[in-house]
């Protein structure tokens, strides 16, 4: 089936650790995005990235890294540098730049103990 | 930057009661999505408004963008206990490449 693959569901993680979330799609979809998900926050726009080989920032970029070496993979990583990083981090995709609906993966939540 | 306002935050209906979100932008738009997260789940796109002054329907939905393209709302008529979730909307302003979203109304339907 076509669709966004985020993994792991679930991760735990010690204050100081850095950790990548994984986000692979086979929609054959040019764009990704990462979000971040607290309560009462809405959506909050981390990275994008529209074609491989090219990302940018979104509104909350500080203490978070990705990469876009292949059009199907978007990992996202949440460096120690980050100061809040508990939070649902979701994973999207859209078949064009700028346009078009958005296709979440389930999500990952993210626990520093 | 683009700052978007949803209201209300919160609402709780009876089964059956009507239910109505509304989405402002501070800049006009140039198109706007709706999203359904049912709780513990992922955000779906259930409609694109572009046109200005633009209503579709879809089943007991109603989705209308304003004329001036800064605001639009969803209307659930007749609500049932499978409506619950968070309604986000996702203005894209003009010039802008990126989705912003709402804070997302949530709703509960009692049986």
């Amino acid at each position: 089936d076509g669709g966004i693959t985020q993994s792991p569901k679930y991760l735990f993680r010690k204050e100081g650790q850095n950790v990548t979330l994984s986000c692979e799609q086979n929609l054959n979809h040019d764009a990704m995005y990462w979000y971040r998900q607290d309560p009462g926050q809405g959506l909050r726009l981390i990275y994008y990235s529209q074609i491989v080989n090219d990302f940018q920032k979104g509104d909350i970029a500080e203490g978070y890294s990705v990469s876009r070496e292949k059009k199907e993979s978007f990992p996202l990583t949440v460096t120690s540098a980050q100061k809040n990083p508990t939070a649902f981090y979701l994973c999207a995709s859209s078949p064009q730049r700028n346009t078009g609906e958005l296709f979440f993966g389930e999500g990952s939540r993210l626990t520093v103990l | 930057g683009q700052q978007v306002m949803q209201i209300p935050q919160y609402q709780h209906v009876q089964e059956g009661e009507d239910f109505t979100t509304y989405c402002n932008s501070s800049t006009t738009l140039s198109n706007i999505q709706w999203y359904k997260q049912r709780p513990g789940g992922h955000p779906v796109f259930l409609i694109q408004l572009v046109k200005s002054g633009e209503v579709k329907k879809q089943k007991r939905l109603t989705f209308q963008f304003g004329e001036a393209k800064k605001n639009s709302s969803l209307h659930i008529t007749a609500t049932q206990t499978t409506d619950v979730g968070t309604y986000f909307c996702a203005p894209r302003g003009s010039g802008y490449s990126t989705l912003t979203f709402g804070k997302g109304t949530m709703l509960l339907v009692s049986p």
